[in-house]
Parts: C-alpha cells; structure tokens; sequence
C-alpha cells in the first residue's frame, strides 16, 4: 500500500463548478501538506502549502487538513478551463530536509 | 524573480551511458533537491543536497549521484542507464519555512 493515496480520475466537470480533491495518508509524522498544480508536460507548481490540521484560503483555492483522518482536501470554485490539469498532494515530516512524498495525482477537466 | 532553472530540456540517451542534468534553485533559496517522475505517476524523491552535503536520499542506486556548488546550483548524474531510468526529472529548491518550488524538468529517454 502506498504512504500516500490519490484517486487518478480523471474529474471531469463543467466551467463555474466547485472542483473537490483529496488524499489519503498512512505516515502519522505528515506536518506539512501541499498541493501542485501539473500542466502538460511542465514541472509541478505550488499551490498551497500548510502546517498541521486546519484550512486554509487563498483566492478560489481551499485546502483542508484533518490529521485525527489522515485526510487533506483541495476545493476549487468558481473552475475555469484553464485549471484543467493534474493535482498532486505531497507532504513532508519536517525532519531536517523537506523530502516531499506524493500521491500520484487526480487529472482534473473543466469544461467550457 | 528568477524561478529554479533546468537544463537540458530534453535529452536521449543510450543505455550504459552517462548523463549529467543541472539546475539553478529560485534565489534565496538553499536546498536543492531532485525528483524522478515516471508517466502518469507523481515524482520520486531521489535526494536532496543542503551545504553542498547529500542530506537525505530516497530508495535509487548508487548509479545516482549528485553535487551542489557553494552557489547552490547542483548536478545530477545518472551512470550505466537503463530503460527505465526514462523520466522526467525535477529540480526543486526550497528554503527554511517555505514549500519546494519545481523547475520545468528535463525529459530523459533512454533507446
């Protein structure tokens, strides 16, 4: 079993309409949580990154991390064609180093 | 504000040869650390390099090596490739408190 589960989709749904992701973890040391955001063929980008359990908000993206689950989330609103990529989660310990595991990604569509 | 760089973009290889990938972390930032990433899976942490020291290393042979110079850029070398070392591979630096930012990649095929 993998430390880190993501379901690979792919998510399909129409522009305007709220996107919902998530993963699920085994390693109870994760502190540290993010979510990249994949374009074709590009390296990953940073989307959000947060420490332990909570939420956290930064324009149309909300991330979601509940620890007591082994569980984090990222909402999307308002979705635009141009969010059609991969979404990968990642975290880390927070020992010395920030190796990062991955779930191995959810392949979003909006719509237009 | 220059982000992490990356070369070569592409590059082909033959199996049993050497190959040498470079990055250039995102300024201020300290730590270089490399990924692999296979189609349509998420990237694998290969190792990270912190005071031009391997600080940590994920499950790669020996046949991965690295090197960071006291201007944190860093290499990558691969020796005696195989086919399935095709992949895409990410530079990533960060800093104390910050989330790692990936360069663009290089994408390896080895024939």
């Amino acid at each position: 079993q993998k430390e880190v589960e993501q379901d690979p989709g792919p998510l399909s749904v129409p522009e305007g309409a709220i996107v919902s992701l998530n993963c699920t973890y085994s390693n109870s040391a994760f502190q540290y949580f993010m979510w990249y955001r994949q374009y074709s063929r590009k390296g990953p980008e940073l989307l959000m990154y947060t420490y332990s359990s909570g939420n956290k908000e930064d324009g149309r993206f909300t991330a979601q991390v509940d620890k007591s689950s082994k569980y984090i989330s990222l909402f999307i609103r308002d979705s635009q064609p141009s969010d059609s990529a991969t979404y990968l989660c990642a975290m880390s310990d927070g020992a010395a180093g920030n190796k990062l595991t991955f779930g191995g990604g959810t392949r979003v569509l909006v719509k237009p | 504000d220059a982000g992490v760089t990356q070369s070569p973009t592409h590059l082909i290889k033959t199996r049993g040869q050497q190959v040498t990938l470079r990055c250039s972390p995102k300024s201020g930032h300290d730590t270089v650390s490399w990924y692999q990433q296979a189609l349509g899976q998420g990237p694998q942490f290969i190792f990270q390099y912190y005071e031009e020291e391997e600080r940590q290393r994920g499950n790669f042979p020996d046949r991965f090596s690295g090197h960071q110079f006291p201007n944190y850029s860093s290499e990558l070398n691969v020796n005696a490739l195989l086919l399935g070392d095709s992949a895409l591979y990410l530079c990533a630096s960060s800093s104390s408190g910050t989330g790692e930012y990936f360069g663009p990649g290089t994408r390896l095929t080895v024939t």
